[in-house]
């Protein structure tokens, strides 16, 4: 079955800084990436979706970026992090149209 | 695009009480599934039904596409039950979800 793996746990950034987070899977192979954001606890937003290397769609315009550079590896990357930024995000796979999710980073932009 | 409902945002019941969580959607879909998420934040799949009935030991769901609506039930609900449920909804081949702002259940030992 699947792995999916996400990092950092937490983490706590200035306004202004860089950003990039990283998801790994394991336990298949070509699968659709997806990074989503959630704020406030409640309701899931999807920020970029990926279909294979190199390929990456995104969905809600905003200064964030994704990239695939391996098959099993999407990134979410920002040049300089805003305040609204702040959020819990969530790295997910979908096989057999099934969606599973990762552990999730929580970022705090102060 | 396509616009999901889910009542009631917030419920809370005893321990042993059962539930119907409800998800409305606004056009016909492909792919209808539904996750929890714990209070640490994971979300663990519970069903993909887009049609149909299914269930899980205490947990059962049931999509009438037709009338555009998929219901969860709970039964003999315990502490662990407790959680956001979020029901979520795909009407293309592009596999992206669209999710609703989930219902919010607390259980009360």
């Amino acid at each position: 079955s699947q792995t999916i793996h996400q990092w950092p746990a937490t983490l706590v950034q200035p306004v202004g800084s860089p950003l990039s987070l990283e998801c790994t899977v394991e336990g298949t192979s070509n699968p659709n990436l997806y990074w989503y954001r959630q704020a406030a606890g409640r309701g899931l937003q999807l920020l970029f979706y990926s279909v294979g290397i190199g390929q990456i769609s995104s969905e809600v315009p905003q200064n964030l970026s994704a990239s695939r550079p391996q098959d099993r590896q999407f990134i979410l990357s920002s040049k300089k992090l805003l305040l609204s930024d702040s959020g819990f995000y969530l790295c997910a796979l979908m096989e057999v149209r099934t969606q599973y999710f990762g552990p999730g980073t929580r970022l705090l932009v102060l | 695009g396509i616009q999901v409902e889910q009542s009631p945002p917030d419920l809370i019941l005893q321990e042993g009480a059962n539930s119907t969580l409800r998800c409305n959607f606004s056009d016909s879909v492909n792919n209808l599934q539904w996750f929890h998420q714990n209070p640490w934040g994971q979300l663990i799949n519970l069903f993909y039904i887009p049609s149909g009935t299914k269930q899980n030991g205490r947990l059962s769901a049931t999509t009438v596409a037709t009338e555009r609506y998929s219901l969860l039930y709970i039964s003999s609900s315990q502490t662990t039950d407790s959680g956001v449920y979020f029901c979520a909804v795909a009407n293309s081949g592009n596999e992206k979800l669209t999710f609703g702002t989930g219902t919010r259940l607390t259980i009360i030992p």
